[in-house]
């Protein structure tokens, strides 16, 4: 059964740099999404992705953040300069391949701590 | 805005019944079910539309009633797997982000 994959599983990065998460959505699928959970929180939307150009944005998504989908298979989240509330759980999530409504299907999740 | 959820959390015996609920305050597409277990994503378990259907499989079943913008699930005969975090989460259009709840913790017990 196709599945969303993500790298890396669990990423640890010092306060101000630069992280990219990735994921692989699954592949006929025509629209992605970034969510995070804070650790024993809801899931949170951040972005979504249609037509290689967002669609919508959360407050949370600010100029810090950016998505890219560089290829045909891979959509890239990156956080420039991280800060420590940006510790969380990022998990990528696809849906969509004709007619509708959409199951949105969730990876596994990165794991992002910002020490 | 987020959908309400009720109860917070529910604690049952193996084989008992329980009824999570999931609200909004705005006209609603869609209603997607989740449930996470501890340290996992998110696993969809249905997506139900407007038009009140009813959906289901296996011992987990759902409602939409679009006039109340209510949607409830149902869990019958509780198996010990069910343990976990239930969200809701609307949206809008078909292709819509989803907009999730604060979710119901459910632990069953043997």
């Amino acid at each position: 059964e196709p599945e969303v994959t993500q790298t890396p599983s669990h990423q640890v990065t010092q306060m101000g740099q630069e992280v990219i998460l990735r994921c692989v959505p699954i592949s006929n699928h025509l629209y992605f999404y970034w969510y995070r959970q804070i650790l024993g929180q809801k899931v949170e939307f951040l972005v979504s992705f249609y037509n290689n150009e967002i669609s919508e944005k959360s407050e949370i998504f600010d100029d810090q953040f950016s998505v890219e989908r560089p290829d045909g298979s891979n959509f890239t989240l990156k956080i420039r300069s991280t800060k420590l509330e940006d510790s969380a759980m990022y998990f990528c999530a696809s849906s969509g391949t004709s007619g509708g409504p959409y199951e949105q299907y969730f990876g596994p999740g990165t794991r992002l701590t910002v020490t | 805005q987020q959908p309400v959820q009720s109860p917070q959390a529910v604690i049952l015996r193996e084989g008992e019944d329980a009824v999570i609920n999931c609200s909004s305050s705005k006209a609603l597409y869609s209603v997607h079910w989740y449930r996470q277990k501890h340290g996992e994503a998110p696993v969809f378990l249905m997506i139900l539309l407007k038009g009140g259907e009813q959906k289901g499989h296996d011992k987990i079943s759902a409602s939409f009633n679009e006039k109340k913008q209510q949607s409830s699930l149902y869990l019958t005969a509780s198996q010990l797997s069910y343990s976990g975090t239930y969200f809701c989460g609307t949206g809008r259009n078909r292709d819509d982000k989803i907009i999730f709840g604060k979710g119901t913790r459910l632990h069953i017990l043997p």
